[in-house]
């Protein structure tokens, strides 16, 4: 199966500032996504990045937020802007390879002070 | 509405204990795919098993064993003679083709093996 690499793995940044995660995919999947895990909760789906084209934002998720890039098939970046300490949390990517499993980094867990 | 219902939030046992996780979903597609997913205090996401909604055989690795029955919606995870190095966050997780493939995560048990 697919091996994400995804960085950092662990940021402490100010509010009001910008974080850009990214993950590159060893092998080509044909989804990849970016789920949010808040403290002691489970994850939840912010958006399925397209390759080439606009990310697709689950409800409660905005653009200017989570701004998202898929330039080719194994590499995504998620950006977390203008963060507030409620945007602390692990912020994870997954691809979907072509046998229906999916593969996930190993999180960028995120504080803001 | 909440696809994936784990309806436990946390098990405590004693090493050399059996535990049993539940997990009940719910979908209309006849195409679907379940999957249980292990988190370590590290944080990473460790793959344990895939199901698809065709194949109702139940399944064993080493000490753990899954119970799918699509009668009652139901896909548990039994980790039998538990140790301490089980202890984790334990999701359960849908994969639904009319969903565009998106997991949908369940709220996670969380157990705990004592020594």
């Amino acid at each position: 199966s697919a091996v994400i690499s995804q960085k950092p793995s662990r940021d402490i940044c100010q509010r009001g500032t910008s974080l850009t995660i990214q993950c590159q995919v060893d092998s080509q999947v044909t989804m990849m996504f970016w789920y949010r895990q808040q403290p002691g909760q489970s994850l939840t789906l912010i958006a399925t990045a397209n390759q080439g084209s606009e990310a697709t934002y689950e409800s409660g998720f905005v653009i200017d937020k989570f701004p998202i890039s898929r330039p080719n098939l194994t590499f995504s970046t998620l950006t977390v802007s203008n963060m507030s300490p409620e945007d602390s949390s692990i912020y994870l990517c997954s691809g979907l390879g072509v046998n229906y499993g999916y593969t996930f980094g190993s999180g960028t867990r995120l504080t803001v002070v | 509405a909440q696809k994936v219902t784990q309806a436990q939030t946390e098990i405590s046992v004693v090493e050399k204990e059996d535990v049993t996780l539940d997990c009940v979903y719910e979908t209309r597609d006849t195409t679907y795919y379940l999957f249980w997913y292990k988190q370590p205090p590290s944080g990473e996401l460790v793959f344990l098993i895939r199901r698809n909604s065709f194949d109702e055989q139940n399944e064993i690795s080493g000490r753990y064993s899954w119970n799918f029955q699509k009668s009652t919606s139901s896909f548990n995870f039994t980790i039998t003679a538990s140790q301490v190095v089980d202890s984790a966050v334990y999701f359960c997780a849908l994969s639904e083709v009319s969903n565009d493939y998106k997991l949908s995560f369940g709220a996670g048990t969380t157990v705990t093996v004592r020594a």
